[in-house]
């Protein structure tokens, strides 16, 4: 089956840097690849997501970029504010399978 | 308001005592999953239901039941319940499957003694 690696699992950036996940996918059938934002006693929430027939996707602060040659895809937080603090887990599917694959997640820190 | 509800929220049991935790949707979604949350091993796959009465295995499936006899509703049953079975637990659903967003519950918190 698919395997998703994340890194790094922690990461602690000053307010107003950018940050940066980095996540890496073993099947090349994988064309399908959302980021999910999990706040502190809360249920992960979709952030932003790209599909395999498009190499970047942006959303005002928050982009992602696919490489399928390579197998990776990341995630670039631009002018990080505190409430951007929270864990971070990149995912991969594909049609015809049967789940998503979840990376092991990153804690992000903003620091004021 | 669109949501996936989750009960309870905490609980903490004792080994061999069943259990169930529900999960309710109302966003008449198709697809429904259960994944456990570990430190250290994210969000991993117990069950997953494409529609009612269509159930089937994710990654760890070991000690769980599941069922989906309403659209709305994907219980979680852990028949005899271990104290390696402690663990965050989170119900989504979505519309699209696999290929779209997933919609998670707040989460269920089991501790087994």
């Amino acid at each position: 089956g698919e395997n998703v690696e994340q890194h790094p699992s922690t990461l602690s950036v000053q307010e107003g840097d950018s940050a940066v996940i980095k996540c890496t996918y073993s099947d090349s059938a994988s064309n399908y690849f959302p980021w999910y934002k999990q706040e502190l006693g809360k249920g992960p929430q979709l952030i932003i997501d790209i599909r395999s027939n498009v190499g970047e996707k942006k959303d005002q602060r928050i982009a992602v970029t696919l490489n399928k040659t390579a197998k990776h895809f990341s995630l670039h937080i631009t002018e990080t504010q505190p409430e951007d603090s929270a864990v971070y887990f990149c995912a991969a599917s594909f049609w015809g399978g049967n789940q998503f694959y979840f990376g092991t997640g990153t804690s992000l820190t903003v620091i004021p | 308001e669109a949501q996936v509800t989750q009960n309870p929220r905490y609980l903490i049991t004792v080994t061999g005592k069943k259990l169930t935790v529900t999960c309710s949707q109302n966003m008449n979604h198709e697809y429904m999953s259960w994944y456990r949350q570990d430190p250290g091993l994210g969000l991993r796959q117990i069950y997953y239901s494409m529609n009612v009465e269509v159930t089937d295995k994710g990654d760890v499936p070991e000690g769980y039941k599941v069922s989906r006899k309403e659209k709305r509703n994907f219980p979680l049953i852990l028949e005899s319940p271990s104290p390696n079975q402690t663990s965050l637990y989170f119900c989504a659903s979505s519309s699209t499957g696999y290929t779209g967003e997933l919609f998670f519950g707040e989460g269920s918190r089991l501790t087994v003694l």
